[in-house]
């Protein structure tokens, strides 16, 4: 069954500094791959997706992320984070032929002015 | 836009009772899910179904039942509310597997208190 792991529960970064949040799968089969946001009191909403094709995916908000296979990985970037980034984010998993799509725990976001 | 609307943000039950939580989508989505959020625990999956009268467990349903007689509506239903069970819960709908399954698409929570 397939698994995610975000490795930081928190990660405080000052404004315009970049950023990377980690993100490590298991699966033994071909994946689907989502990262989220929250913002505060909101619900959740898509910030990029890996489906197929290039393993980099650019997302909103000017996020990226990078889909490496032999290391398991879905990393997300921002080069240079803003005081509105600040949100938890989750990282997922959906495995080929398989409609559960199941999240890690979460990465809150600290942007230090 | 996709819609999906979960009938309350708030809601506040007593130990026993019987408490149902209800979620309607508006894209003819043929997947839909239940899952809990808790501090420090992320999302977990409670159930999905993926189609009408079909349900699958996720990775907690104890303590939990659910029912989709509608495609559009997808009930999640605490038999004998518990402490235990205060939450956040989030309901998605997502398309049937065309080869790809593409994105889920999140209501806007009910924070379920069980005193």
């Amino acid at each position: 069954a397939q698994s995610v792991t975000q490795l930081d529960s928190q990660v405080p970064v000052f404004e315009e500094a970049p950023v990377e949040l980690r993100c490590n799968y298991s699966s033994s089969v071909s994946v689907y791959l989502f990262w989220y946001v929250q913002y505060p009191n909101q619900g959740l909403q898509l910030l990029l997706k890996y489906l197929s094709g290039s393993t980099l995916v650019k997302g909103i908000n000017g996020f990226e992320a990078e889909f490496n296979k032999s290391q398991t990985s879905f990393h997300l970037r921002k080069p240079s984070v803003h005081i509105s980034d600040t949100a938890e984010y989750f990282c997922a998993v959906s495995e080929s032929g398989d409609d559960k799509i199941i999240f890690g725990k979460g990465t809150r976001l600290h942007i230090l002015p | 836009d996709v819609k999906v609307t979960q009938s309350s943000r708030y809601l506040v039950k007593r130990t026993g009772e019987k408490v149902f939580l209800e979620c309607v989508q508006d894209m003819d989505h043929e997947n839909m899910f239940w899952y809990r959020q808790d501090p420090g625990l992320g999302l977990r999956l409670i159930y999905f179904s993926y189609d009408v009268k079909m349900k699958e467990k996720g990775d907690i349903p104890e303590g939990y039942s659910v029912s989709r007689e509608k495609k559009e509506r997808f009930s999640l239903i605490l038999e004998s509310a518990s402490t235990n069970q205060t939450s956040m819960y989030l309901c998605a709908s997502s398309p049937l597997r065309l080869g790809v399954l593409t994105e889920a698409f999140f209501g806007q929570g009910t924070r379920l208190t069980v005193v």
